[in-house]
Parts: structure tokens; C-alpha cells; sequence
């Protein structure tokens, strides 16, 4: 079946230093992808998503290239601020005849400290 | 723009009890969700619902039903709540479709004693 990794659990980083969170995935199907974020008590939003491969996407300073050819979709933002504290999520989609549902890895706790 | 509501926001119950969950949704959208979050921790799918009567299992289905008794609503039972169990039960919607986004609820927080 799908599967979502994200390496890292916890990132520590200064404020204005950029970051990467790695993701990677493994599935059978032509792969949808997405980076959902969730701030302390708040329900998860999507930040973006993807699914063309070698495009960048961009939303709210932060940016992801998904390469199928590694199966990656890492998210990056060059200078992280404070408010960019939270949890985030990687997921892909799998859609079939029963509807789509999302497979999420395990989330990234990012804290950025001033 | 809609919204997911979901109650109560926070659930306290007894070892072996059945509890449920509900949660509405305003956005007319086909498909609704149930996930698990335990603390700090990745989502888990326990069920979906693609349209009205219809229920899809997820990977965490053991230890739960559910009933999408309209399109707008979508209600999760905890058929015997487990001592010490702790965690946040997410409801989401979306249009359905492999690239669309789900939208989430507030949460219900739960607590076995």
C-alpha cells in the first residue's frame, strides 16, 4: 500500500535560517502531493500540494518540487520565522473507485526560536 | 467559504463505554473524513464517506463504526472506549477527487478514565 516517511520529528532552527523537511513516498499510482500544516491548537490547513513533476509550487513563502524520479515532495522555506512554529504533514492522495483518501507520514515538529 | 463543526469539543468517558462524535459540514462537499491524532503525532484514517449511506474503512477502523446519516453530516462511535486512551478525533471534508483539498474540523478531544 501508499506510504508517507518523514525523517525528521522534531527541527530546532534560529529564526531567518532557511529549512527543509524531507519527505519521501512510495505508491503504485501516478503520485498526488501535498504538505498540510497544523499550528497549536488548530486544525491541520493545507499549505500546498502538487502532483506535476520538476514544478515548483509556492504558497506563503514556503516552496516544494516534487521529482518522481526520487519520489520526493520536500518542503522548503529560506528564512523561517517565528510564526512558522507548528507541525507539518506530508501526504499523498490515493483516489480510486471508492473515493480519495489521503495516507499522511508522521508529521515534523518545526520550532523556530528567536 | 464553509465550515466543519464538530462536538463535543471535549469528551470525557469510562473504560468499555460507547461514545459518539459528531460533525457538520457547510461546504456541500461529497466526501467527509474521520481521522485520529494522537498527541503530536500523524493522522490515521479510520473511516471516509464518499456520499450519503456509503462508508469506506480506513487503516484504523477496528474499534469504531460509523454513519453518514446525510450529506452533511458524519458521526464516528467509539464502541468501547479503552482506559488511559487519549487522543484528538479530526473530522475533514472535501470535493473528492485525487487532488483536492480536505478541510478540517476544530477537533474533539478525548479522555478514558
Amino acid at each position: 500500500g501508499d506510504s508517507v516517511t518523514q525523517t525528521e520529528g522534531l527541527v530546532t532552527l534560529t529564526k531567518g535560517l532557511p529549512v527543509m523537511l524531507n519527505c519521501t513516498y512510495q505508491t503504485t499510482y501516478s503520485p498526488f502531493l501535498f504538505w498540510y500544516v497544523q499550528h497549536l491548537n488548530e486544525a491541520p490547513k493545507l499549505l500546498l500540494k502538487s502532483s506535476t513533476d520538476n514544478k515548483r509550487t509556492e504558497h506563503q513563502g514556503f516552496y516544494a518540487t516534487l521529482h518522481k524520479s526520487s519520489s520526493s515532495f520536500h518542503l522548503q522555506k529560506s528564512s523561517v520565522q517565528l510564526s512558522d512554529s507548528a507541525l507539518y504533514f506530508c501526504a499523498l492522495s490515493d483516489w480510486n473507485n471508492a473515493g480519495a483518501k489521503l495516507t499522511f507520514g508522521g508529521g515534523t515538529r518545526l520550532t523556530v526560536r528567536p | 467559504g464553509g465550515i466543519i463543526t464538530q462536538t463535543p469539543k471535549f469528551l470525557i468517558g469510562q473504560e468499555g463505554q460507547k461514545l459518539t462524535l459528531k460533525c457538520q459540514q457547510n461546504f456541500n462537499h461529497d466526501t467527509m473524513y474521520w481521522y485520529r491524532q494522537d498527541s503530536g503525532k500523524g493522522l490515521r484514517l479510520i473511516y471516509y464517506s464518499i456520499t450519503e449511506n456509503d462508508l469506506q474503512k480506513g487503516d484504523l477502523s477496528e474499534g469504531y463504526d460509523a454513519s453518514r446519516e446525510k450529506k452533511s453530516s458524519f458521526s464516528l462511535t467509539v464502541t468501547s472506549a479503552q482506559k488511559n486512551e487519549m487522543a484528538v478525533f479530526l473530522c475533514a471534508s472535501s470535493l473528492g477527487g485525487a487532488n483536492a483539498e480536505q478541510f478540517f474540523g476544530p477537533g474533539t478531544r478525548l479522555t478514558v478514565l
